[in-house]
């Protein structure tokens, strides 16, 4: 049984280009959760997704991020016109219910120069 | 809000020493609880949750964690650390909305 998948590992991009990150969930889970992860500050929560259904971006911010979760094929993380401060480590994680425990990705690690 | 507050950011000890950090959450509802683990380099990976029952769980690698409700704390212990035990430890909380949120995460430094 595979794990939560994140492609690509490293990505890199120039300011205002877009990132595009995916996540493919372990089999059987329909939940998945985005973070970012910058040194010394955790994780920090962004969207909750369930199925074709966005149910918490809470912690998204409202200008050129978006999420979705398609009936097929992996979650994306879409971050547009990205600038320096998009820098950091993204997680993915998965999970068969709404409040059981989540498995993570190794993660996307994203630099913008 | 729901939120979740780890009080230690940085430990420092020495090998066989013992290990406890403190979790405290903020909800207004029935939460379930975790504590992940973070390896250099490394994607989380879960160490012991809890969901109902005996307040006291037991986890991977000889580590524990107590749940206490009335603190709404659920500190991670272990008897007698190890140098392989060097990692970031994150507190995690979810309730019946579905949103897992984190703690700020602990570093633990341990000396050979």
């Amino acid at each position: 049984n595979a794990g939560v998948m994140q492609n690509p590992r490293h990505l890199v991009r120039r300011r205002g280009q877009e990132a595009r990150l995916r996540c493919s969930p372990m089999k059987g889970h329909s939940h998945v959760y985005w973070y970012r992860q910058l040194p010394e500050e955790g994780l920090k929560f962004m969207v909750y997704l369930q199925k074709e259904n966005i149910i918490d971006e809470s912690g998204m911010p409202k200008e050129r991020f978006s999420a979705e979760f398609p009936k097929e094929g992996p979650s994306i993380l879409r971050i547009q016109q990205v600038v320096r401060g998009d820098s950091a480590a993204y997680f993915c994680a998965s999970s068969a219910d709404r409040n059981t425990e989540a498995f993570f990705g190794q993660g996307t690690r994203l630099t913008v120069v | 809000a729901q939120s979740v507050s780890q009080h230690n950011h940085h430990v420092i000890l020495s090998e066989a020493a013992s290990l406890e950090l403190g979790c405290n959450y903020s909800y207004g509802g029935t939460v379930n609880l975790f504590w992940y683990v973070q390896y250099p380099g490394q994607h989380l990976q879960l160490l012991l949750k809890y969901f109902s029952g005996d307040p006291l769980v037991k986890g991977i690698k000889g580590f524990e964690a107590e749940f206490i409700k009335s603190k709404f704390s659920f500190n991670l212990r272990k008897p007698s650390v190890q140098w392989s035990d060097t990692a970031e430890y994150f507190c995690a909380v979810v309730g019946n909305t579905g949103k897992l949120i984190f703690g700020q995460g602990t570093t633990l430094q341990v000396k050979p």
